[in-house]
């Protein structure tokens, strides 16, 4: 069966650090995989997504970035945090091709001081 | 344009009552996908159900059923003698054949299960 890591579970870093968020999925191949982000509140905004290894589409153009170097991988980068970054930020994945369902992973939670 | 809307915002039932949350769609698409998500309060979705849009059958498992209406665009999820457990947020979502990794998520319905 497939599974879906996401780490550190929990992080608390200063405004101006830099950030890195893993994610990566265990039980399938190529996958399409997803970063999304939920503010305070409950909206889920998609971030970035990736159809294969080296491929990254950017939906909201922002402070952060995201990089696929290895079929199974997803990362989420920043170079200097800012307050605005602080939330939930969940990793997904799906089988590519179709209309297949988007599972996600259990998310890390961000808080930028 | 797509949007999914789920008006209420929060709900809070007493334990064994039957709670209804709804989910309009909008989309000029004819096949899409709408998809239910439940957010406990440890933070990860899990995915409950997807129908595509030529699939108006209504679904039940268990203590969940869903009211798929295309003439109203809607895709409505009721829970049947509600436990605590099923304290939640619950997010309605939408997925167009055009962009299938573009999911359209509504703003989500928080339900609490008093006992």
């Amino acid at each position: 069966s497939q599974t879906i890591h996401q780490w550190p579970a929990t992080l608390v870093q200063p405004v101006g650090s830099p950030l890195s968020l893993e994610c990566t999925v265990e039980g399938t191949s190529n996958p399409n995989l997803y970063w999304y982000r939920q503010a305070a509140g409950r909206g889920l905004q998609l971030l970035f997504y990736s159809v294969g290894i080296g491929q990254i589409s950017s939906e909201v153009p922002q402070n952060l970035s995201a990089s696929r170097p290895q079929d199974r991988q997803f990362i989420l980068s920043s170079k200097k945090l800012l307050l605005s970054d602080s939330g939930f930020y969940l990793c997904a994945w799906r089988s590519a091709g179709g209309p297949q369902t988007q599972y996600f992973g259990p998310g890390t939670r961000l808080l930028v001081l | 344009a797509q949007k999914v809307t789920q008006a209420q915002t929060e709900i809070s039932v007493v334990e064994k009552e039957d709670v209804t949350l709804d989910c309009v769609y909008e989309t000029r698409d004819t096949t899409y996908y709408l998809f239910w998500y439940k957010q406990p309060p440890s933070g990860e979705l899990v995915f409950l159900i997807r129908r595509n849009s030529f699939d108006e059958q209504n679904e039940i498992s268990g203590r969940y059923s869903w009211n798929f209406q295309k003439s109203t665009s809607s895709f409505n999820f009721t829970i049947t003698a509600s436990q605590v457990v099923d304290s939640a947020v619950y997010f309605c979502a939408l997925s167009l054949k055009t962009s299938y990794d573009k999911v359209i998520f509504g703003p989500g319905t928080s339900l609490s299960v008093i006992p």
